[in-house]
């Protein structure tokens, strides 16, 4: 059974851009969830959907979003980066999210100059 | 607010030696907890959970934790550790309100001396 995949794995982008990254999660998994890695900071939480809904979301700006797909598919969005955006994003995923476990994928290391 | 508390930033044992990683919590109710475990580089990987019932918990690679209510605790044990277990642990707490998200603690860096 596949793991949970995400998509770049690394990528660089300057300030005021905006970034994209991907994650597919296991199959039959319907919560998606995203984590935000940083040495300061630790394991914050961003954002997580179920069936097309958003039903949590962390304490973060409006420039960071998400969705979730019809296949269960998320992709979430930074936009207007800053340098202190620069961190690991871990994408999670679980068959409907609290009660079961959650399954982490390697990440997409984002690094803004 | 509901908090996880890893004390221990750093910790160093010899290979053969036993191994306790302290993990405390902050929940209203007994959370659904978990360790994970992250090698440079990578992903989180579950090391293992509990829910409900024994509160004594096998995991992989030889990892047991045992929740102890009163004292809001889960603690990581391995009797022997080896040099690949050389890695960055994390404790979380996934609420039981429906918020559907996990909190985790900052991490605690294992290093094995050979």
């Amino acid at each position: 059974k596949a793991g949970v995949t995400q998509t770049p794995r690394y990528l660089i982008k300057t300030r005021g851009q905006q970034v994209t990254l991907s994650c597919s999660p296991i199959s039959g998994h319907r919560s998606v969830s995203w984590y935000q890695q940083t040495p300061g900071q630790g394991l914050q939480f961003l954002f997580e959907y179920f069936s097309e809904t958003q039903r949590n979301k962390g304490n973060f700006p409006g420039r960071f979003s998400g969705r979730q797909f019809s296949n269960s598919r998320s992709e979430m969005n930074v936009s207007t980066l800053e340098l202190g955006d620069s961190a690991l994003y871990l994408c999670a995923s679980s068959l409907t999210g609290i009660g079961n476990t959650i399954y982490f994928g390697e990440g997409s290391w984002l690094t803004v100059v | 607010a509901q908090s996880v508390t890893q004390p221990d930033i750093h910790i160093t044992v010899s290979e053969g030696a036993s191994l306790e990683l302290r993990c405390n919590y902050s929940y209203g109710a007994t959370p659904y907890l978990f360790w994970y475990v992250q090698s440079p580089g990578q992903g989180l990987q579950l090391l293992l959970k509990y829910f409900s019932g024994d509160t004594l918990v096998q995991g992989i690679k030889g990892f047991e934790a045992e929740f102890k209510r009163s004292q809001s605790s889960f603690n990581l044990r391995k009797p022997s550790v080896h040099w690949s277990d050389a890695a960055e642990y994390f404790c979380a707490v996934g609420e039981t309100s429906g918020t559907y998200k996990y909190i985790f603690g900052t991490g605690t860096r294992l290093k094995v001396l050979a």
